[in-house]
């Protein structure tokens, strides 16, 4: 059984480009959630996808979308790059919404 | 809305010392607490949880209480080894939020163990 990953490892991006990371959750889990990690702080929620459909949003404005596909994987988009978009980019899956969630290593996200 | 506030680091201790590392909780329903821990270069992983007040939550001898009272779970161990530092988080999960199981961490606190 493998476990969630997440590509790419880091990437370096500028202000005002798009980027889209990828997660690919653990076998079998329908439900995944994005996190970001700003430096020195704890993760804050992004939003959460449980079957294909967004299933909650934390407070980040719509330049953050998601997509779940129907193997499960995820892709988080962000459009518009601001400086205070870098940070360490999580990905959690879990077999239903009200399960343990298991995290992936994360992307390290550097906006110049 | 929720969060989770826990002392800042770093703790920095001795190996076989003591630790607590405290964490107390807003939170408008009745939420599941969780503690995660999360080594360096690696992803966060589970520690323990409690799901409701009163409950203990432990692994590999580390503990921690749910005390709806004092709106707290603190995190303990008695007897700390090098293996034990990475940043520790205390989070919650609030059912009463309309996101399935989303998680309000903490800051996060760095331990640090010396030989």
């Amino acid at each position: 059984e493998t476990g969630v990953t997440q590509s790419p490892t880091h990437l370096i991006k500028t202000r005002g480009q798009q980027v889209t990371l990828r997660c690919s959750s653990q076998s079998g889990h329908n439900t995944v959630s994005w996190y970001q990690q700003a430096l020195g702080q704890g993760p804050q929620f992004i939003f959460q996808y449980y079957r294909e459909e967004e299933n909650g949003r934390g407070n980040f404005p719509p330049r953050f979308s998601g997509l779940q596909f129907p193997n499960y994987s995820s892709e988080l988009n962000v459009n518009a790059l601001e400086l205070d978009d870098s940070a360490l980019y999580l990905c959690a899956s879990s077999l239903q919404t009200g399960n343990k969630q298991y995290f992936g290593p994360g992307t390290r996200l550097t906006v110049t | 809305g929720d969060s989770v506030t826990q002392m800042e680091g770093p703790v920095t201790l001795s190996e076989e010392a003591f630790l607590t590392i405290n964490c107390t909780y807003t939170a408008t329903g009745y939420p599941s607490l969780f503690w995660y821990v999360q080594y360096p270069g690696e992803g966060l992983q589970l520690l323990l949880k409690a799901t409701k007040a009163d409950d203990k939550g432990s692994n590999k001898g580390f503990e921690a209480t749910y005390r709806k009272e004092t709106t707290s779970f603190h995190l303990e161990k008695g007897s700390v080894q090098v293996s034990d530092s990475a940043v520790y988080f205390c989070a919650l999960s609030d059912d009463s939020n309309n996101a399935g199981n989303m998680l309000t961490f903490g800051g996060g606190t760095r331990l640090m163990v010396k030989p």
